[in-house]
């Protein structure tokens, strides 16, 4: 089974709109971590925001929020006021809980986020 | 700042070539990972290594192998160079301790072109 699954390939978005990057996960560990990365065409990934199983409340950066509804294992990403170098591929990561496999990082397919002027 | 390096931006290699991928951190992170990364699969794991000369297999290591001698440094080799090994090349290296929301640390990725 997916550790981690994206099911939109590609996001279109209107400049200074909102919107949402699906991401849901499968893990039976009780204690894990959720990240999300952005990748422009440059290639880099940037790590954008952490959400810790045990967190009560939703993570925030800036402009990215993530959407997270545990029972239904989902961790969401919003951004907020859409800005055309929000233009990117954007990934949902998952980490388990720490020990020998703990420090890998499980990804999804990605999606691609186009901002429209 | 950390910092992860690797050798090349890009490459372009004959098919049976054996080919070298260098990864360098600056961070003395005891994790080292290496990915590829095609359209429509994301990133999958080829190897990663906890500590100097151990290493594990990830989801996709036929083909590859790795090296590290150095804390700091951590090879990806592909012995005989095939074209669908044609693929973006990541790697990234965390620490082992610290809170676990620390993030992986990615290089500038290599893209690897067989013919």
């Amino acid at each position: 089974a997916q550790k981690i699954t994206q099911t939109q390939p590609g996001m279109f978005v209107q400049e200074k709109e909102a919107v949402t990057l699906d991401c849901t996960y499968d893990t039976s560990d009780p204690s894990y971590g959720l990240f999300w990365y952005k990748q422009p065409s440059s290639g880099e990934m940037i790590f954008l925001i952490y959400q810790g199983s045990y967190d009560q409340q939703n993570a925030t950066e800036g402009r990215y929020s993530l959407n997270f509804q545990k029972a239904r294992k989902s961790a969401n990403l919003v951004i907020s006021a859409s800005q055309l170098g929000d233009s990117a591929m954007y990934f949902c990561a998952m980490r388990e809980t720490p020990g020998n496999t703990g420090n890998q990082f499980y990804f999804g397919t990605g999606t691609s986020l186009t901002v429209i002027p | 700042d950390v910092k992860v390096t690797q050798s090349s931006r890009y490459l372009v290699k004959r098919t049976g070539e054996k080919v070298f991928l260098e990864c360098v951190q600056d961070m003395d992170h005891e994790n080292m990972f290496w990915y590829r990364q095609d359209p429509g699969l994301g990133l999958r794991l080829i190897y990663f290594s906890y500590d100097v000369k151990m290493k594990e297999k990830g989801d996709i290591p036929e083909g590859y192998s790795v090296s590290r001698e150095k804390k700091e440094r951590f090879s990806l080799i592909l012995e005989s160079a095939s074209t669908n090994q044609t693929s973006m090349y990541l790697c990234a290296s965390s620490p082992d301790a610290g809170p676990f929301g620390e993030t992986q640390y990615f290089g500038p990725g290599t893209r690897l072109l067989v013919l």
